[in-house]
């Protein structure tokens, strides 16, 4: 079965330290890849997705970036935190427009 | 381009009774997915429902049902004999076939009242 991995769930950072929030994604290959960022209450925002490995598309110029080395990981970095990067982050994955998948979320609070 | 749009930012129903959420999008495509995800005060985002564009017939799972006008570009969630349990974000979204892009509707929040 399709099942993907988000780590930390929680995530308490001071402003200007780095980040790296992962993503893998087990039962399939080849699966288009996301990553969101929702603010309390609100909306999902698209940050980034891949449609395989090395293929990074931005949608929102910001203080983050995207990587995926491998075909089912996908990570979100940053060099040095913003007190606005904090947030809840999501990653997703689907194939064939026919689903979509979500992990479980990370809770980012940046002090 | 491809939209989506829920027009109720927040709704309130007593426990039992029936709930409507709206949703509309706005594609030129013809076969495609839309969905229904809540989200839960745990945050974790659950798929509801879903329904393929070239299917007639509305989806059912359970308690939940759409109706989905497709000449409208219209896809509503109706959520019956509603529960405490149905408080949370519902989403609506739809994946374009020739797209990469999940496309996600600013949510709908739903309190179930006893």
């Amino acid at each position: 079965s399709q099942t993907i991995h988000q780590w930390p769930a929680t995530l308490v950072q001071p402003v200007g330290s780095p980040l790296s929030l992962e993503c893998t994604v087990e039962g399939t290959s080849n699966p288009n890849l996301y990553w969101y960022r929702q603010a309390a209450g609100r909306g999902l925002q698209l940050l980034f997705y891949s449609v395989g490995i090395g293929q990074i598309s931005s949608e929102v110029p910001q203080n983050l970036s995207a990587s995926r080395p491998q075909d089912r990981q996908f990570i979100l970095s940053s060099k040095k935190l913003l007190l606005s990067d904090s947030g809840f982050y999501l990653c997703a994955w689907s194939k064939g427009a026919t689903e979509a998948f979500f992990g479980q979320g990370t809770r980012l609070t940046v002090v | 381009a491809q939209t989506v749009t829920q027009s109720q930012p927040e709704m309130s129903v007593q426990e039992a009774e029936t709930v409507t959420l709206s949703c509309t999008y706005d594609t030129s495509e013809n076969n495609y997915y839309l969905f229904w995800y809540k989200q839960p005060p745990s945050r974790q985002m659950i798929l509801v429902i879903r329904q393929e564009a070239y299917k007639q017939q509305n989806a059912t799972e359970n308690r939940f049902s759409v109706n989905f006008q497709k000449a409208a570009k219209s896809f509503s969630l109706k959520i019956s004999d509603s529960q405490l349990g149905d408080t949370a974000m519902y989403f609506c979204a739809f994946i374009p076939p020739r797209d990469d892009k999940i496309i996600f509707g600013k949510g709908t929040r739903l309190h179930i009242l006893p």
